[in-house]
């Protein structure tokens, strides 16, 4: 079983719309979770952190945990042209220091 | 702060060549990663420091590749000899207290492209 699983894509999404990323993971003693952005030839761009069961808004981010479900979502509200990227779910790996990332879900905002 | 900075941004080498990656990560930060990212095998941990002491070195492929911290805001990464399926962007990024609840996610370095023919 993967650590970390990513519907891989392309997401397309109209702009405007609700772009819903999904994450799910195996380790069940992961603590803490991010999302990365990802450009097409650029690095890895840290945009959102969770730790705790819920939802954690930021901006047109919002991360949702289900620690039960081992399940991490990324919605991004009116969604632009410029959010069109590979977003990479991450977890802390058994161990506590490792980050253990998905292979990422492209995600494409149709103008 | 700069950013985690990387040099040389583009590597091209022929087979059997040495070839070194550098980093300097953020001021302050106690962790150092290095990543290598493939289309097909995504973004894969090859070692990591803390306070310049290698803790996980498993993801290094094989002997050809040794990194190495000499100080707080130094790293190389080595490949001796290079080998065309080492062709790969390569990653460093730096964080701080990146374990347990509340953990500090990672800043990326622009990345060095590796191309080895």
């Amino acid at each position: 079983q993967k650590e970390v699983e990513q519907n891989s894509g392309p997401l397309s999404v109209p702009e405007g719309a609700i772009a819903s990323l999904n994450c799910t993971y195996s380790d069940r003693v992961s603590q803490s979770f991010f999302w990365y952005r990802q450009y097409s030839g650029k690095s890895p761009e840290l945009i959102m952190s969770i730790y705790s069961n819920g939802d954690k808004e930021d901006g047109r981010f919002t991360a949702q945990l289900n620690k039960a479900s081992q399940y991490v979502s990324l919605l991004i509200r009116d969604s632009q042209p410029s959010d069109s990227a590979t977003y990479l779910c991450a977890v802390n790996g058994r161990g506590g220091d490792k980050i253990i990332f998905g292979k990422g879900t492209r995600l494409h905002i149709l103008p | 702060d700069a950013g985690v900075i990387q040099s040389p941004r583009h590597e091209v080498t022929e087979m059997g060549q040495e070839v070194t990656l550098r980093c300097k990560p953020i001021s302050g930060h106690d962790y150092l990663f290095w990543y290598r990212q493939t289309m097909m095998r995504g973004l894969e941990l090859l070692i990591y420091f803390n306070n310049n002491v290698p803790i996980d070195d498993s993801g290094m492929p094989e002997d050809r590749f040794s990194a190495k911290m000499p100080n707080a805001s130094f790293s190389t990464l080595k490949i001796q000899p290079s080998e065309p399926r080492d062709s790969a962007v390569y990653f460093c990024a730096s964080s701080f207290r990146v374990g347990g609840q509340g953990a500090y996610g990672q800043y990326f370095g622009p990345g060095t492209r590796l191309t080895v023919t």
